[in-house]
């Protein structure tokens, strides 16, 4: 069973850029939510997809898109990229299970690099 | 807004001894609160979690406590051992399929031999 895959991961992006970044969820998942992982800080939410709609939405600019397509696939696209955009992006997936390990399924992340 | 805080920012403990993280958190809706354990330059791994019908809960080494009416939570992690060392993150959620995640900042847990 394959779990929560990104892609790519690593990135170095040059300032003002575009990125796209990629996410498959867990099998059997219909949710997907993007988190921004600054060096030393605990993930911060950006937005969630459900039905290929986006449902809730943190506290990030417009520059910060998504979309996700039927399959439950998922993009985070970043316009205009700032130095401060550099981070860790996880995808976390989430599913209700039977057993004692529901919630959300993290990805391994895609290491953005602005310079 | 919804906010988690979390103490220590960083903890160091002998080998063999306990670790206590502590958590409080913002939203009195929240109902679901996991733990993270993330090892350097890898994804957060879930190592236990508690739903609010619960004031504890324990799987080995590792339990939850939950006091909902102070709205605090703590991890405790009793006979450490070199391989628990990591950052853990505790997080809080109203649980259901459009939940979201809100995470504390982290405590980086070093464990002396």
């Amino acid at each position: 069973d394959a779990g929560v895959t990104q892609s790519p991961t690593h990135l170095i992006k040059t300032r003002g850029q575009q990125v796209t970044l990629r996410c498959s969820p867990k099998s059997g998942h219909d949710t997907v939510s993007w988190y921004q992982q600054a060096l030393g800080q605990g993930p911060q939410f950006i937005f969630q997809y459900y039905e290929e709609e986006e449902r809730q939405r943190g506290n990030f600019p417009d520059r910060f898109s998504g979309h996700q397509f039927p399959n439950y696939s998922s993009e985070l696209n970043v316009n205009a990229l700032l130095l401060g955009d550099s981070a860790l992006y996880l995808c976390a997936s989430l599913g209700v299970g039977t057993d004692i390990n529901y919630g959300y399924t993290f990805g391994s992340g895609t290491r953005l690099t602005v310079v | 807004g919804e906010n988690v805080e979390q103490h220590p920012s960083t903890l160091s403990v002998q080998e063999g001894d306990s670790a206590v993280i502590k958590c409080t958190y913002s939203d009195s809706a929240s109902n679901y609160f996991p733990w993270y354990k993330q090892e350097l330059g890898k994804r957060p791994q879930l190592i236990i979690d508690i739903r609010s019908n619960v004031g504890e809960k324990k799987d080995q080494r590792i339990a939850v406590t939950l006091n909902k009416t102070a709205k605090h939570f703590s991890l405790h992690i009793t006979e450490t051992q070199p391989e628990d060392s990591a950052v853990y993150f505790c997080a809080a959620s109203i649980y259901s399929s459009a939940s979201k995640i809100i995470f504390g900042s982290g405590t980086r847990l070093s464990i002396r031999p």
